[in-house]
């Protein structure tokens, strides 16, 4: 998985509470990704960062907020988990952004909101 | 319309066919495509990218890429029961944004 780890790898919480992921890289690549990934949509872009403490929004990012104070670590926070946020998580990192953007993805978290 | 629009599938080839994947796209300015392999609760792992018009080979897989019709294609040449899996294809317009499609299932019968 390209020295990409996050933790943890299975969650399962309740509507409410907040839910902090982990996303650890050792490849010093600039740009880091969250995406989630549920039947029928493909992946889809939750936040972007593009270095130390510079983030922005993807396409579904209501509900989530992001932080990322070192190069190696990308956090995703569902301030007030609901069930529609019930879904796998990965998180992604390249090198290069624009046309030869290739991404190479962790391992996924799989998250459960009852 | 989707912007990046698959087959769900399935696919299904038999072993040593070659198996066909394609994928449209709705944006024109979409500069670089990608090809994902995505076993069953697993990670999406990059197996293929292409730039340029025209056919790019790497080992059993060859992209296609058709700019004026807005289609990408993947063929596996003597497909094997280990392809089984969804293929995801992705396609960046510029800067951060990659749209994924939903994937298209392939499965190859020994």
């Amino acid at each position: 998985d390209a020295g990409i780890t996050q933790s943890p790898r299975h969650k399962v919480t309740e509507t409410g509470t907040p839910v902090t992921l982990r996303c650890h890289q050792t490849e010093n690549h600039r740009y880091m990704y969250w995406y989630r990934q549920d039947p029928g949509h493909g992946l889809r872009l939750i936040h972007y960062s593009y270095g130390v403490k510079d983030t922005d929004k993807g396409e579904v990012s209501d509900g989530y907020s992001v932080s990322r104070s070192k190069t190696e670590d990308f956090l995703l926070t569902l301030e007030s988990a609901t069930s529609s946020q019930t879904s796998v998580y990965f998180c992604a990192i390249s090198e290069e952004t624009g046309t030869y953007n290739e991404q190479f993805f962790g391992p996924g978290t799989r998250l459960t909101v009852l | 319309q989707k912007e990046v629009e698959q087959n769900s599938g399935p696919l299904s080839v038999p072993e040593g066919a070659i198996a066909s994947l394609n994928c449209t796209y709705s944006d024109r300015v979409s500069q670089s495509f990608f090809w994902y392999r995505q076993y069953s609760g697993k990670s999406p792992e990059l197996i293929m990218s292409i730039y340029s018009n025209g056919d790019k080979e790497d080992g059993r897989f060859t992209a296609q890429l058709n700019k004026a019709s807005q289609y990408v294609s993947l063929l596996i040449r003597d497909s094997q029961p280990s392809d089984s899996a969804t293929y995801l294809c992705a396609v960046n317009t510029g800067g951060f944004k990659t749209i994924f499609g939903a994937g298209t299932r392939l499965f190859v019968k020994a």
